[in-house]
């Protein structure tokens, strides 16, 4: 069974810029979570989507927003990119919730984002 | 509020002698712990977890963690360590009943192991 994948994998951007980022969980998986990893602030959890629903959210600004598709593909945006915005986001699946059921999560292996 | 803490930022052992990887934590409500581990350029991979049951875990290759309420304490423990162990590890807190975010992971330890 393939594993999470994430596209793409390195992207570089300028500030005021906006970047989407996709996001595909293992097959049956119907939980994504997002997550950014930062030197300074270490692995922050953003989001998590369950059937198209956001579920859980992190402590954000609206800049971030994700959404998530009927085959349960997700995708984030951050909009007005800042410097401070560099990072690796990590996308995890899990079959049902990873907050409610605490069920397993597999991680993908991250975009590595940078803002110039 | 729940809030997660790695005590040591790097540990060293020898291999072949026993790992402790310390985490405490704070939760008003019942919390479910991890630890996942972070090999370099590798993503997360979740070696045990805690979710109100045995509060003994035993997780894969050969890590166990001890849940201890009295201590807030969900250390994580290695009897040999092997040089394959070498790693940043997580220990994370969960909760569906905070206010805020849900999912908290601590700072990090990063293993080095001497051969």
């Amino acid at each position: 069974k393939a594993g999470v994948t994430q596209t793409p994998r390195y992207l570089i951007k300028t500030r005021g810029q906006q970047v989407t980022l996709s996001c595909s969980p293992i097959s049956g998986h119907r939980s994504v979570s997002w997550y950014q990893q930062t030197p300074g602030q270490g692995l922050q959890f953003l989001f998590e989507y369950f059937s198209e629903t956001q579920r859980n959210k992190g402590n954000f600004p609206g800049r971030f927003s994700g959404r998530q598709f009927s085959n349960s593909r997700s995708e984030m945006n951050v909009s007005t990119l800042e410097l401070g915005d560099s990072a690796l986001y990590l996308c995890a699946s899990s079959v049902a919730g990873v907050v409610r059921d605490q069920e397993t999560q597999y991680f993908g292996p991250g975009t590595r984002l940078l803002v110039l | 509020a729940q809030s997660v803490t790695q005590l040591d930022s790097h540990v060293s052992v020898s291999e072949g002698t026993p790992v402790l990887l310390r985490c405490n934590y704070s939760s008003s409500y019942s919390p479910s712990l991890f630890w996942y581990v972070q090999h370099p350029n590798k993503g997360l991979q979740l070696l045990l977890k805690y979710t109100s049951a045995a509060t003994l875990v035993k997780g894969i290759n050969g890590f166990e963690a001890e849940f201890k309420k009295s201590e807030t304490s969900f250390h994580l423990t290695k009897p040999s360590a092997h040089m394959s162990d070498a790693a940043e590890y997580f220990c994370v807190v969960s909760s569906l009943y905070s206010s805020a975010s849900k999912i908290i992971f601590g700072s990090g330890t990063r293993l080095s192991i001497r051969p």
